[in-house]
């Protein structure tokens, strides 16, 4: 069964940092694409990064330069280190699969996880 | 990027009507759109990849069409368990972005 656990959100003063994680199961993530989309309280979905099968993370303008995302095959867990945070970041954080790595939609959402930025 | 235009961003609705919701791309993406279903609190769901195709175990009554910019989203006989928020995505090229969301209440 296919499966993916965010873990790592929690409450964090503006300008910190904090790293979330993306365990998978059922499939490998050195043959999918994951992303991380985030919704902010209230609002609507907004993508922030791509972890390429074979190749390099792609961010959105809003998070380049300060998150960086990573993979760890041997754990099949996908990471997003978060620096420099706003409050503008506050947002459940979810990581997806790509149904395909040509046509893209996302076929499996973990449950979300909640960075809360804030003084 | 791409922006997409969803309209209406709120419509009322009652059990068996037929519901449309309709998403614009500022230019042009094929087919690469996806449409999901979100529900307070729970992750959203795929229902309709590439413009047109059902996700496995999505009811029929769910149907997708359009291609180049404009797209609709159909639910034929809506059902209680309908009555959630709709959002267009493209995947065309990165940044992937999403349209505003349609929130589907009762009437």
């Amino acid at each position: 069964e296919v499966q993916l656990v965010e873990s790592g959100g929690g409450l964090v003063q503006p300008g910190g940092s904090l790293r979330l994680s993306c365990v998978a199961s059922g499939f490998s993530v050195t043959t999918s694409y994951i992303s991380w989309v985030r919704q902010a309280p209230g609002k609507g979905l907004e993508w922030v990064s791509v972890f390429y099968a074979g190749g390099s993370p792609s961010y959105a303008d809003s998070v380049k330069g300060r998150f960086t995302m990573s993979r760890d095959d041997s754990q099949n867990t996908l990471f997003l280190q978060m620096d420099s945070l706003t409050p503008d970041d506050t947002a459940v954080y979810y990581c997806a699969r790509d149904r395909t790595v040509t046509t893209g939609g996302f076929d499996y959402w973990g449950q979300g996880t909640l960075v809360t930025v804030s003084s | 990027d791409i922006q997409m235009t969803q309209s209406p961003s709120s419509l009322s609705a009652s059990v068996g009507d037929r519901v449309i919701i309709t998403c614009r791309a500022s230019q042009r993406i094929d087919s690469f759109l996806n449409w999901y279903q979100q529900k307070p609190g729970k992750a959203p769901k795929l229902l309709i990849f590439t413009a047109s195709s059902l996700q496995i175990g999505v009811p029929s009554r769910f149907s997708g069409s359009g291609s180049g910019t404009d797209f609709t989203l159909t639910i034929s006989n809506l059902q209680p368990e309908d009555f959630a928020t709709y959002y267009c995505q493209q995947s065309y090229k990165t940044p992937l972005t999403f349209g505003g969301g349609t929130k589907v209440e009762i009437k």
